[in-house]
């Protein structure tokens, strides 16, 4: 089955800088990748997605980047504020015909 | 609005009395999933459901059971808590080709 390793499991940066979370997945038939968003005692939120036949997708200070060849995507969110300190999960949608997530990355953004 | 509904939210139980946490949504979605997510560690998958009068064991089936007789409802079942099983769990549920993903507000057990 699918599997999808997150890395790093903890990231701290100064407020304004960016940060990069990155995943990679084992199944070459996946085909969607979204990115979740979860703050303390909440539930998972999408903030993010991207399809296999896009390679980047922007929205604001958030991006994220598909490569397809490599079966790497990666979460950007630049010029950080203190409301983007929390949990973040990635997924993938392949072959098993349902989601499955990374272990999740603690993002502080220190002031 | 689109969303997915547990109840209870919060629930605290003794050991062996069975419970049962229930989960619906209004989006008629084909997939209906559970998780638990404890301190530090990410979402383990408990049971899932591709549609109706189908469901498959995720991760950590032991001690859970469910039922899919309904499209929008997945209620999950602690036969015969034991306080490992004290968690925060999630119900989730999508379109079939996985858009859609959207999580309940969870349910936080306290098994003593």
């Amino acid at each position: 089955g699918e599997n999808v390793e997150q890395h790093p499991s903890t990231l701290s940066v100064q407020e304004g800088d960016s940060a990069v979370i990155k995943c990679t997945y084992s199944d070459s038939a996946s085909n969607y990748f979204p990115w979740y968003k979860q703050e303390l005692g909440k539930r998972p939120q999408l903030i993010i997605d991207i399809r296999s036949n896009v390679g980047e997708k922007k929205d604001q200070r958030i991006a994220v980047t598909l490569n397809k060849t490599a079966k790497h995507f990666s979460l950007h969110i630049t010029e950080t504020q203190p409301e983007d300190s929390a949990v973040y999960f990635c997924a993938a949608y392949g072959s098993a015909r349902q989601l499955t997530f990374g272990s999740g990355t603690q993002l502080t953004v220190l002031p | 609005e689109a969303q997915v509904t547990q109840n209870p939210r919060y629930l605290i139980t003794v050991t062996g009395k069975k419970l049962t946490v229930t989960c619906s949504q209004n989006m008629n979605h084909e997939y209906m999933s559970w998780y638990r997510q404890d301190p530090g560690l990410g979402l383990r998958q408990i049971y899932y459901s591709m549609n109706v009068e189908v469901t498959d064991k995720g991760d950590v089936p032991e001690g859970y059971k469910v039922s899919r007789k309904e499209k929008r409802n997945f209620p999950l079942i602690l036969e015969s808590p034991s306080p490992n099983q004290t968690s925060l769990y999630f119900c989730a549920s999508s379109l079939s080709d996985g858009s859609g993903y959207t999580f309940g507000s969870g349910t936080r057990l306290t098994v003593v």
